[in-house]
């Protein structure tokens, strides 16, 4: 499974644009990109998917660029309630069960 | 709300003793996870259970068993525990093994385990 190397931390403030780049260099041909949240105590969360190009949804994009060796997840307009810990998992279809959470971004912001 | 209910939420036990966590999945979800995250380890995969029968194993310890049961709720045994076990002990549960939605598991809200 690819391995992912992603920031520890980050700092914003409120009102700002978010980006966090996820580096995977060895992803294979049939590998998604998924981008979890996990707030403390509590489990993580779904928060977007891609395989290729660019993918939103309500709560944040995703770009990926055409050798896909890399990903950055992009949360507009962040508030204190986005606090948390963003995991970046490179992995097949079908195989969910062998999800990789690495340590994750923990991204705090401030007023 | 995830829809993946796990009991108890927390427990308090000594070394050597032996428990059981619990987790309902979403409804219509067939796969299970069980995940494992400590201060220094982070979020560890532990094993997947789909439709009853275990699909795949990570690092799970050998004191440690599962199983999923024929109304798709699973249970996770810890025994002979160790003071290293203490953790946030999380199910998950998806769709299918995988498929096209192989990223969007469900998580429950997790068992803090300490082991005294």
């Amino acid at each position: 499974l690819a391995k992912t190397t992603q920031p520890i931390s980050m700092d914003s403030y409120e009102g700002q644009e978010v980006n966090i780049t996820c580096s995977h260099n060895n992803i294979a041909t049939n590998d998604y990109i998924t981008w979890y949240q996990q707030f403390p105590s509590q489990g993580p969360r779904f928060i977007i998917q891609g395989y290729k190009t660019k993918v939103t949804n309500e709560v944040a994009s995703l770009f990926i660029p055409a050798d896909r060796k890399s990903s950055t997840l992009s949360l507009p307009r962040v508030s204190l309630s986005d606090t948390a810990v963003y995991y970046c998992l490179v992995g097949p279809a079908g195989g969910g069960n062998k999800l990789t959470f690495g340590t994750g971004t923990q991204l705090k912001v401030e007023l | 709300d995830s829809g993946v209910t796990q009991t108890p939420k927390h427990l308090i036990t000594a070394t050597g003793q032996r428990v059981t966590l619990r987790c309902s999945p979403r409804s219509g979800d067939l796969s299970v996870y069980w995940y494992q995250q400590s201060l220094d380890q982070g979020l560890q995969f532990l094993i997947q259970y789909y439709n009853g029968e275990e699909r795949a194993k990570g690092n799970i310890l050998e004191r440690f068993s599962a199983q999923q049961f024929p109304d798709l709720h699973s249970e996770l045994n810890l025994s002979s525990l160790e003071l290293g076990d203490s953790a946030l002990y999380f199910c998950a549960s998806s769709v299918g093994t995988g498929g096209f939605y192989a990223g969007e598991l469900f998580f429950g809200e997790g068992s803090r385990l300490t082991v005294l």
